[in-house]
């Protein structure tokens, strides 16, 4: 596709409940990241892929997050048993390769209220 | 380990002054340096990357940023500014393959244009 596309864009989730949010990358594109953004602040790293691979897990939050890539393209984050504190903005990116100064482009962010 | 630090959480400007957005970043290694743009309720758009290159960097809709390494700043101008500049702005800081190109962002500033 013309960019990175996630779905839910909006997803709204009693306390407890599981959630799965989407990510499409470029097409052709080696490297994904997730990102976490809190309202009113930055986004933060939440793991990163290359291809099929999970490079770098270590921003998860908890072992309630979990997020695969199975085939190097598309990639679902999990969280389970939500919380309140998870309620954020998920942003998936990607980059054409892991080369230094590659663009990383943004998707829209898939917005999660927890109730 | 990287940072970056936004000196100013909100900046407000009239129509047709300067903008000033001040950043300052910290590396292990030589960095990579990125300003991105958050329009309400979308994602997060590249405005310009600093990679080595040439100090001044020049970006899209009349931005650029200057590296400076003695001082450790990377901040964002723009000449004149439009009302459409209204947004949220976040530096952003990589170091590259050596650490899975993972961002690192600043806490953001937010941009009011008055008329």
């Amino acid at each position: 596709g013309a960019g990175v596309s996630q779905s839910p864009r909006y997803k709204v989730a009693k306390r407890g409940q599981d959630v799965a949010l989407r990510c499409d990358p470029i097409s052709g594109h080696v490297s994904l990241f997730w990102y976490q953004q809190a309202l009113g602040q930055g986004p933060e790293f939440l793991t990163y892929f290359q291809n099929e691979a999970q490079l770098d897990k270590s921003g998860l939050p908890s072992d309630r997050f979990f997020a695969e890539r199975p085939e190097g393209s598309v990639s679902t984050l999990k969280i389970q048993r939500t919380q309140q504190e998870d309620s954020a903005v998920y942003l998936c990116a990607s980059s054409l390769n892991r080369g230094s100064g590659n663009t990383i482009y943004f998707g829209e962010g898939s917005w999660l209220t927890v109730v | 380990a990287q940072s970056v630090t936004q000196l100013d959480s909100h900046v407000s400007v009239s129509e047709g002054t300067p903008v000033l957005l001040r950043c300052n970043y910290s590396s292990s290694y030589s960095p990579s340096l990125f300003w991105y743009v958050q329009h309400p309720n979308k994602g997060l758009q590249l405005l310009l990357k600093y990679t080595s290159a040439a100090t001044l960097v020049k970006g899209i809709n009349g931005f650029e940023a200057e590296f400076k390494k003695s001082e450790t700043s990377f901040h964002l101008t723009k000449p004149s500014a439009h009302m459409s500049d209204a947004a949220e702005y976040f530096c952003v800081v990589s170091n590259g393959v050596a650490a899975g190109n993972k961002l690192t962002f600043g806490g953001g500033t937010r941009v009011l244009v008055k008329p």
